[in-house]
């Protein structure tokens, strides 16, 4: 059975930096296309962005919203998957879940709050 | 961007009756390559992560009782629970895996009449 952690989450300062971690395992994660989904409290799901498996190319795409301010990145060796956060902004502030999406493996999000 | 919108936003049932929400794409998310249609359903309840309860538009995955069925095509695609039970009250989020930007439907809230 899948398992998905995501930790890391917690209360920032806008302008501020902050890094998501997901741990993986019951599932092969190096082969595994992965994405991180937020949701803002009282709102509907966002897919944040997605990072393919090494062997495909390890290529990451990303909303418009958070492009060019986080980076998805994946570390096989230790089935953890990561999201770099910089410049949040209070409209960052959403529970952010790890998850192979349709394939059904979801985690049960970790908090990040944006707030002066 | 494919835009995704859902109807009805909200629907309550009577408890053993049908629900039916409605997903459309602003955009086919029908692939060529490989004839599939690339749409999931999932389901949300309070303080869970979501749960996907059909993919490729119409296969139930695994686990998911046989009166949550997908279907349609193209750009518009439809969730059905046949029979309304209590624990199906919860939000239901269509999303097209078709080209990224991914994107979600706004949700349905299903409540019991």
């Amino acid at each position: 059975e899948a398992h998905l952690v995501e930790s890391g989450g917690g209360l920032v300062k806008p302008g501020e930096s902050l890094r998501l971690s997901c741990a993986v395992s019951g599932f092969t994660f190096s082969d595994a296309w992965m994405n991180w989904v937020r949701q803002a409290p009282g709102k509907g799901l966002e897919w944040v962005g997605r990072i393919k498996s090494k062997i495909d190319g390890g290529t990451t795409y990303y909303a418009a919203p958070v492009q060019g301010r986080f980076i998805i990145s994946r570390d096989d060796s230790k089935n953890t998957l990561y999201i770099q956060m910089n410049s949040l902004k209070t409209e960052d502030t959403a529970v952010y879940y790890c998850t192979t999406l349709w394939y059904g493996d979801w985690g049960q999000g970790t908090l990040v709050t944006v707030s002066s | 961007d494919i835009v995704m919108t859902q109807s009805p936003d909200s629907l309550a049932v009577s408890l053993g009756e049908r629900a039916t929400i409605n997903c459309k794409s602003g955009q086919s998310v029908l692939s060529s390559s490989n004839n599939k249609n690339h749409l999931a359903w999932y389901q949300q309840k309070p303080g869970q992560p979501p749960k996907v309860l059909i993919s490729w538009a119409s296969t139930r995955q695994s686990g998911v009782p046989d009166r949550f069925s997908g279907s349609g095509s193209g750009t518009d695609f439809t969730l059905t629970i046949s029979s309304l039970q209590a624990e199906d009250v919860a939000v239901y989020y269509c999303q097209q895996y078709y080209d990224v930007p991914f994107t979600f439907g706004p949700g349905t809230r299903v409540d019991i009449k």
